[in-house]
């Protein structure tokens, strides 16, 4: 089965510095990746996603991420953060099964930003 | 934006009391989800179906139970709840398929059984 590692659970980080959430996996099979947002009180956003192509994919609000197969990472990435972007931060692998997609969830990244 | 809907948002019982979450998605997505989120967690799969009259039980157990009447509609019923079933729950509905397919959430009923 596979399994998602968010390194972090917690990172403060100063508004307008920038911040980068770390997101493992585990498969060596091909998988989709995904990055979701979860401001309180609502549900999961998608912020992006890698699916084919292109390593560096740019999502909303400013966000991109890069994958790199070699070292099973999918790291999330903004230049500048604002007090806005204060949320929880979930890393999704969607593999590929006969009977349909399964995904896969981190336990989340809480991203403070600090006036 | 994705069109779905979670009913309660918030939702306080008593032990033993039989309950029902709504959830609605107004997409036309065959595939929804429901899952299961505490504090510190990763989200975990409790239930899904893949089209009307279609329900499978998730990688996570649970006591609950779901049905798919309709292509929009995808409650889950807990007969007898516990203090054990507090948590939150969210909803998501997927289309596309293979590589394409994506999640859309609802905003989640967070459950407190006292």
């Amino acid at each position: 089965a596979q399994s998602v590692t968010q390194l972090d659970s917690q990172v403060p980080v100063f508004e307008e510095a920038p911040v980068e959430l770390r997101c493992n996996y585990s498969s060596s099979v091909s998988v989709y990746l995904f990055w979701y947002v979860q401001y309180p009180n609502q549900g999961l956003q998608l912020l992006l996603k890698y699916l084919s192509g292109s390593t560096l994919v740019k999502g909303i609000n400013g966000f991109e991420a890069e994958f790199n197969k070699s070292q099973t990472s999918f790291h999330l990435r903004k230049p500048s953060v604002h007090i806005s972007d204060t949320a929880e931060y979930f890393c999704a692998v969607s593999e590929i099964r006969n009977t349909g997609n399964q995904f896969y969830f981190g336990t989340g990244t809480s991203l403070t930003v600090i006036p | 934006e994705a069109d779905i809907y979670q009913t309660p948002r918030y939702l306080v019982i008593g032990t033993g009391k039989k309950i029902t979450l709504e959830c609605s998605q107004t997409m036309g997505h065959d595939k929804m989800y429901w899952y299961q989120q505490d504090p510190g967690m990763e989200l975990h799969l409790i239930h899904y179906s893949y089209g009307v009259n279609s329900t499978e039980k998730g990688d996570l157990s649970s006591e609950s139970t779901v049905s798919r009447i309709r292509t929009e509609h995808f409650p889950l019923t807990l007969e007898s709840a516990r203090p054990s079933h507090t948590s939150q729950y969210l909803c998501a509905s997927s289309e596309g398929t293979g590589g394409w397919e994506t999640q859309y959430f609802g905003p989640g009923t967070r459950l407190l059984v006292l």
